[in-house]
């Protein structure tokens, strides 16, 4: 059970380059997540995906998409990087629910530089 | 709209000594609260969460928190901390709609 896994784990970029964070669980979960951290202001929401086919805008959508490929991968796609998206990516996976009281899981972790 | 205050950015103790990291909540509604922890270079794990029911929420590794209504609280607590427990902890509030609200870090640094 490897859980959340993150690929890559780090990247640097010129600005203007595109890129795409890939992410996968194999938790059989439901929702998926990807978050932005910043020092100083904890994690922001980026998107999110409530369930298979479905992709919604969180706190900090600007500059980003997603696709939600099947249940396990949930990919985020940078089309124009800027300096302003230097900053460590974490995507995260939770059973799912409009609650939202389920635990998330995450993973790893990708550290993005844009030079 | 839900948010969560970490009053101390960073928290530096003694190995074996107690700590509590504090966290305050604003809400209209009702209040599911969690704490996450971070070692480095990992990505976050849950240390506990406040549902519903008592208001002392027992987690991982040792670590309490206490919900109190009045005072919007939902401090952390260890009575006695390792050198292990070196990490940034997250306080974080449900969002109506299911999001998770992230507060900005505690860095909690044990010295021998």
């Amino acid at each position: 059970n490897a859980g959340v896994t993150q690929t890559p784990k780090f990247q640097v970029l010129k600005t203007g380059q595109s890129m795409t964070l890939q992410c996968a669980q194999d938790m059989n979960h439901n929702s998926m997540y990807w978050y932005r951290q910043d020092p100083g202001m904890g994690l922001r929401l980026i998107y999110y995906s409530a369930s298979e086919g479905t992709t919604d805008k969180g706190e900090v959508p600007n500059g980003y998409n997603v696709s939600r490929l099947n249940k396990r991968e949930f990919s985020l796609r940078l089309e124009s990087a800027a300096p302003s998206q230097t900053s460590v990516y974490f995507c995260a996976s939770s059973e799912g629910g409009t609650s939202g009281t389920d635990t998330q899981y995450f993973g790893p972790g990708t550290r993005l530089t844009v030079l | 709209a839900q948010s969560v205050t970490q009053l101390d950015s960073q928290v530096p103790v003694f190995e074996e000594a107690p700590v509590e990291l504090r966290c305050n909540y604003s809400s209209s509604v009702s209040v599911y609260l969690f704490w996450y922890v971070q070692y480095p270079n990992q990505g976050l794990q849950l240390l506990l969460k406040y549902l519903s029911g008592s208001t002392l929420v027992k987690g991982i590794n040792g670590f309490e928190a206490e919900f109190n209504k009045s005072q919007t609280s939902f401090h952390l607590r260890k009575p006695s901390v390792h050198i292990s427990d070196t990490a940034e902890y997250f306080c974080a509030v449900i969002q109506q709609g299911g999001k998770l609200i992230f507060g900005q870090g505690t860095e909690l640094s044990v010295k021998p």
